[in-house]
């Protein structure tokens, strides 16, 4: 079946630290990758996607790879801020003439502090 | 603005008394789908709606109903509540079933059952 694991959390960052959250899949088919992120008491925004392998997804300053070699999707940021502490949920769809859900992996708690 | 609305936000009830959680969309989105989420598990399906009148069971449909008389509602029926059935509940709509596409999510209703 179709699954996606992430790193557990919570991780804990210092402001303008590097971020790094591991995302690799398994997936019949070449599968959609995408980040969604959820703000304290929101629902979850789309932050970035890649469609198919080598694709790069960007958007804030995050950016992951489509990297069908080690089936992974690793999500980056190169100096996080306050702001962005939220949990970060990796999932992936095959799409197709059927039911499409969004498989999630776990989610992982960011917490920056400044 | 397009959106995915959901009410109500916060709902607290008793065992076996009857709710609908409304969830409507206004993006003519034809793919609708309702998720719950629970503390590490992350987010799973519970139905979804390919187009008026078209529903199905995703992964936990137990103890839920759903309808789709018009393109743009989707209820989300608890007959006879139960405390399992305390969790996160998110409506989500797409464009169609392509793999690439966005889902995008409400704000997410919190129910406790008590």
């Amino acid at each position: 079946g179709n699954s996606v694991t992430q790193m557990e959390g919570p991780v804990t960052l210092s402001e303008e630290a590097f971020l790094t959250i591991n995302c690799t899949y398994t997936a019949t088919g070449y599968p959609s990758l995408f980040w969604y992120v959820q703000y304290p008491g929101e629902g979850l925004q789309l932050l970035l996607k890649a469609t198919k392998a080598d694709d790069k997804g960007s958007n804030k300053g995050f950016e992951a790879t489509y990297r069908k070699e080690t089936t992974s999707f690793h999500l980056e940021k190169g100096s996080v801020q306050v702001s962005d502490s939220a949990v970060y949920f990796c999932a992936l769809s095959v799409g197709g003439s059927g039911n499409t859900p969004l498989v999630f992996g776990k989610g992982t708690r960011l917490s920056v502090i400044a | 603005e397009a959106q995915v609305t959901q009410n109500p936000r916060y709902l607290i009830t008793v065992t076996g008394k009857k709710l609908t959680v409304t969830c409507s969309q206004n993006m003519n989105h034809e793919y609708m789908s309702w998720y719950r989420q629970d503390p590490g598990l992350g987010l799973r399906q519970i139905y979804y709606s390919m187009n008026v009148e078209v529903t199905d069971k995703g992964d936990v449909p137990e103890g839920y109903k759903v309808s789709r008389k018009e393109k743009r509602n989707f209820p989300l029926i608890l007959e006879s509540p139960s405390p399992n059935q305390t969790s996160l509940y998110f409506c989500a709509s797409s464009p169609g079933t392509a793999k690439g596409n966005e889902q995008f999510f409400g704000p997410g209703t919190r129910l406790t059952v008590l």
